[in-house]
């Protein structure tokens, strides 16, 4: 079952605006992971943010982290084509030893 | 260092035969996980393994099986294949059952037919 809600499924803008996406989950968690995913292929790590934490940033990204509202919200500033993906938010119930439960993702198309 | 490896790529197996999905881990990595991907849903998690030992599983039948080797690569099986296995099969590597997050293969296209 799909512990987070990603919001919203699709996103198309142009190069150069920035990209919010949303993720929403169930239960409480130890972090929270955003993923990207080029064409059907493999995962890639982007950022994890922790329970204790409320935001933080990675070149591009600012991540921030809302426990009480069980919301995240991965901003991608100044856009560019290769960020066209999609973007999994997944969370981790505990520190170690627990899967990670992924939403069902955000496709961002980004136009040049 | 050298990333996740899945083989193979691509693969079409026929209803009711098993298959054998591989996975390298990244190096100094001690932790498997495996994902399944149906296509337009976010990963659905089968089982990890730490040092060896499965140590979590998800809501999969028994047909879907592992392993872990001593140098820390790992294998899928799948026996008595349905159409709904049709899917992006995804190896993870993680230190330390995944503390600081995961390192993804480019996964395993497995068509059933």
């Amino acid at each position: 079952s799909q512990q987070g809600e990603e919001d919203p499924q699709a996103l198309s803008i142009q190069e150069g605006e920035n990209a919010t996406m949303n993720c929403s989950y169930k239960t409480s968690i130890n972090n929270l992971q955003w993923y990207r995913q080029n064409s059907g292929r493999g995962l890639v790590h982007l950022i994890l943010i922790r329970s204790n934490e409320r935001e933080k940033h990675s070149g591009r990204l600012r991540v921030t982290l809302d426990t009480s509202k069980k919301s995240s919200s991965l901003l991608i500033t100044a856009s560019r084509a290769a960020d066209t993906a999609s973007y999994f938010c997944a969370t981790a119930r505990f520190s170690g030893n627990t899967p990670l439960v992924f939403g069902k993702g955000t496709r961002l198309s980004v136009i040049a | 260092e050298t990333g996740v490896t899945q083989s193979p790529t691509h693969l079409i197996k026929t209803r009711g035969q098993q298959v054998t999905l591989r996975c390298s881990s990244q190096s100094g990595h001690n932790t498997v996980s495996w994902y399944q991907q149906a296509l337009g849903q976010g990963p659905q998690f089968i089982f990890q393994y730490y040092r060896e030992e499965e140590n979590g599983r998800g809501n999969f039948p028994p047909r879907f099986s592992g392993l872990q080797f001593p140098n820390y690569s790992s294998e899928l099986n799948v026996n008595a294949l349905e159409l709904d296995d049709s899917a992006l099969y995804l190896c993870a590597s993680s230190l330390e059952q995944g503390a600081d997050g995961y390192t993804f293969g480019s996964g395993t296209r497995l068509t059933v037919v």
